[in-house]
């Protein structure tokens, strides 16, 4: 069965400094990639989705995806306190119709 | 964006008791997704559906069995609920397609004392 790996674990960063989390598919059919942020107490939702090898950037938050590794990574910039969140690395095959998640980074952002 | 309800919000039953969890979604959107989250495994797909009548088995299913009525209302059944599923479940929703976005409901706490 497809596993999802993400590092680290925990991840502690002050306020303004640059966050970066990682994400590997052990699955060589996937061919999608997702991040969701989920808040304490609050349900998942969708960040960023990514599908071509590069990098994608919206605001504050850069995805980038090595497709020959099966590798993918968010970067946060400027970190900021409301980002202190459960962030989940997805993905998908190009056969399924449903996602494979990882266990988490958990990120917090200090004053 | 997207709508999904999900009831009960909390529920406690005892070990061997039988449980319904609820999920709603009014987007008509044709995927329906069960998960349970336990810290350090994130989320796990239980039971799936693409449309009313349709069930397909996700990668955790022994122990759930999952109904999909109509469009809009997917359940999940415990039969003989165990300790081992004391754990956050979410509802989940996505258009037709395989690289929709899921939207998730906002969970409901089962504990199995």
């Amino acid at each position: 069965q497809q596993k999802v790996q993400q590092s680290p674990e925990s991840l502690i960063v002050p306020e303004g400094g640059m966050a970066s989390l990682n994400c590997t598919s052990s699955d060589r059919n996937v061919d999608y990639f997702w991040w969701y942020r989920q808040h304490s107490g609050k349900s998942p939702k969708m960040l960023m989705s990514i599908f071509s090898n590069g990098e994608k950037e919206e605001g504050r938050f850069t995805v980038h995806l090595n497709k020959a590794s099966l590798h993918t990574s968010l970067h946060i910039r400027d970190s900021q306190p409301s980002d202190s969140a459960l962030y989940l690395c997805a993905a998908r095959t190009s056969s399924g119709q449903k996602l494979v998640f990882g266990q988490g980074t958990i990120l917090k952002v200090y004053l | 964006e997207a709508a999904v309800t999900q009831s009960p919000r909390n529920k406690v039953t005892v070990t061997g008791g039988n449980v319904t969890l609820s999920c709603r979604q009014t987007n008509s959107h044709n995927y329906m997704y069960w998960y349970r989250q336990d810290t350090g495994h994130g989320l796990r797909l239980i039971h799936y559906s693409y449309g009313a009548g349709n069930l397909q088995i996700g990668d955790v299913p022994d122990g759930y069995k999952a109904t999909r009525t109509t469009q809009e209302d997917f359940f999940l059944l415990l039969e003989l609920a165990s300790p081992s599923q004391t754990s956050l479940y979410f509802c989940a929703s996505s258009p037709q397609g395989n690289y929709a976005e899921q939207f998730f409901g906002p969970g409901t706490r089962l504990t199995v004392l």
